[in-house]
């Protein structure tokens, strides 16, 4: 099982809509998440940190469920600038050695 | 405040041939790490330094991969010699501070796109 798993996409939505993405971690002692967003041809930024409560940052709603080993991303009323690879980022086990997902790419259209 | 600086943008060479490339990072940054990214898929750790040591090099090919960061700010990553396989988008990253698990914010340099023909 690859440490971290998404589904690669794309996904396809229209303007105005909400998509969610998921993520599957393998080690159950990870203790930091992220999900860092990649544009076509340039370097991954951060989007936003998973807390364990959850938290929202304007259309974007990440959350984390350890029980099951995912986190995931929601995006409310998407815009075509939100078109781009969402990579999910969790640490190894009692390290700061970050690894990242495949990352899943999101199209929206007109 | 000035990015993480990385160079050069492009470079192409033929296999067997030797390559280098160079990162800045942002000034007071701890913690420098370096990327592969082949396309397609998520940046793959090859080395992470803590100032001038190294913390992690688990996943560098060592028989044909170097890095250093010498006085604990820029760093150089070398390949010799190149394989097809190494064709990939070569990033360099820094952070503040290691060790802080809930706030590790990554700073990523523009990148190295590798071409190996």
């Amino acid at each position: 099982r690859k440490e971290v798993e998404q589904d690669p996409g794309p996904f396809n939505v229209p303007e105005g809509a909400t998509v969610a993405f998921n993520c599957t971690y393998s080690n159950s002692a990870s203790q930091s998440f992220f999900w860092y967003r990649q544009d076509c041809r340039k370097e991954p930024k951060l989007l936003m940190s998973v807390y364990s409560s959850g938290n929202e940052d304007g259309r974007f709603t990440a959350q984390l469920n350890r029980a099951s080993q995912y986190i995931s991303l929601l995006i409310r009323d998407s815009k075509l600038s939100d078109s781009a690879t969402y990579l999910c980022v969790v640490n190894m086990e009692n390290t700061d050695k970050l690894i990242f997902g495949t990352g899943t790419r999101l199209q929206v259209f007109p | 405040e000035a990015g993480v600086a990385q160079s050069p943008r492009y470079k192409i060479i033929e296999k067997r041939q030797s390559v280098a490339f160079w990162c800045n990072p942002i000034s007071g940054h701890a913690t420098l790490y370096w990327y592969q990214q082949i396309l397609g898929q998520g940046p793959k750790l090859l080395i992470q330094f803590q100032n001038n040591g190294v913390v992690d090099d688990s996943q560098l090919p060592k028989d044909r991969f170097s890095a250093e960061r010498l006085k604990g700010v820029d760093s150089t990553l070398k390949i010799q010699p190149a394989k097809l396989e190494d064709s990939a988008v070569y990033l360099c990253a820094s952070s503040l501070i290691l060790g802080a698990w809930g706030n590790e914010k990554l700073f990523f340099g523009s990148g190295t796109q590798l071409s190996v023909l």
